[in-house]
């Protein structure tokens, strides 16, 4: 949904780099999923955050992984000391005001995809 | 925990042809379900949803029916065309806890002229 906005569209970064994924989601929503696309894998669960406050981190990895969603600017992801299986697709979705239990819609931006060399 | 369990392809049908991806369910509970739709280098847009048993989700040719009694919502469409080549999945909603959607690994539907 041309709503949400992801940036990069695509990164590049060599093992031991850090790579950081933005998202803004639509505009008036506060809140973000972000979801993981491994190849073979499908879509997987990684964090759910309200502005200043996570919601649900349990499919995030222990280590290196973090996300935050400050009161100004876009939500991000951050990958420190990347590796090979990181590369992925990297994807952010934005609910309608009131959350999914009503139409279960989220809004999904294009995607960050992530290769790590 | 929730999951859904689909059909894995890939899948290469020509136009015209009739459309099945099979997907069943495990969830406590009763979640709504749904079918998301991913075409080539973009993200997901909801496809269609069915919020209770027996319900029938529909939109631009496909259909999918929630059958409580097998946890299924197999997805059909009975003429596909090129334009229906992407990537698709079967997705619950996972209300426990925080709202969250649960998908299928999906699967790529080629369809060629």
């Amino acid at each position: 949904n041309a709503g949400v906005m992801q940036n990069p569209r695509h990164l590049v970064r060599r093992r031991g780099q850090e790579a950081r994924l933005r998202c803004s989601p639509m505009k008036g929503h506060s809140h973000v999923y972000w979801y993981r696309q491994l190849p073979e894998e499908g879509l997987k669960f990684m964090v759910y955050l309200q502005k200043e406050n996570i919601i649900d981190e349990s499919g995030m990895p222990k280590e290196r992984f973090s996300a935050e969603f400050p009161k100004e600017g876009p939500s991000i992801l951050r990958i420190q000391q990347v590796v090979r299986g990181d590369s992925a697709a990297y994807f952010c979705a934005s609910p309608p005001p009131g959350g999914i239990a009503n139409t279960g819609e989220l809004f999904f931006g294009e995607g960050s995809r992530l290769t790590v060399l | 925990g929730d999951s859904v369990t689909q059909m894995e392809g890939p899948v290469t049908l020509s136009e015209e042809a009739f459309l099945t991806i099979n997907c069943t369910y495990t969830a406590t509970g009763y979640p709504s379900l749904f079918w998301y739709v991913q075409y080539p280098g973009e993200g997901l847009q909801l496809l269609l949803k069915a919020t209770k048993a027996d319900d029938k989700g529909s939109n631009k040719g496909f259909e999918a029916t929630y059958r409580k009694e097998t946890t299924s919502f197999h997805l059909e469409k009975g003429s596909v065309q090129v334009s229906d080549s992407a990537v698709y999945f079967c997705a619950l909603s996972d209300l426990g806890g925080s709202e969250k959607l649960v998908f299928g690994k999906g699967m790529k539907l080629t369809v060629n002229p």
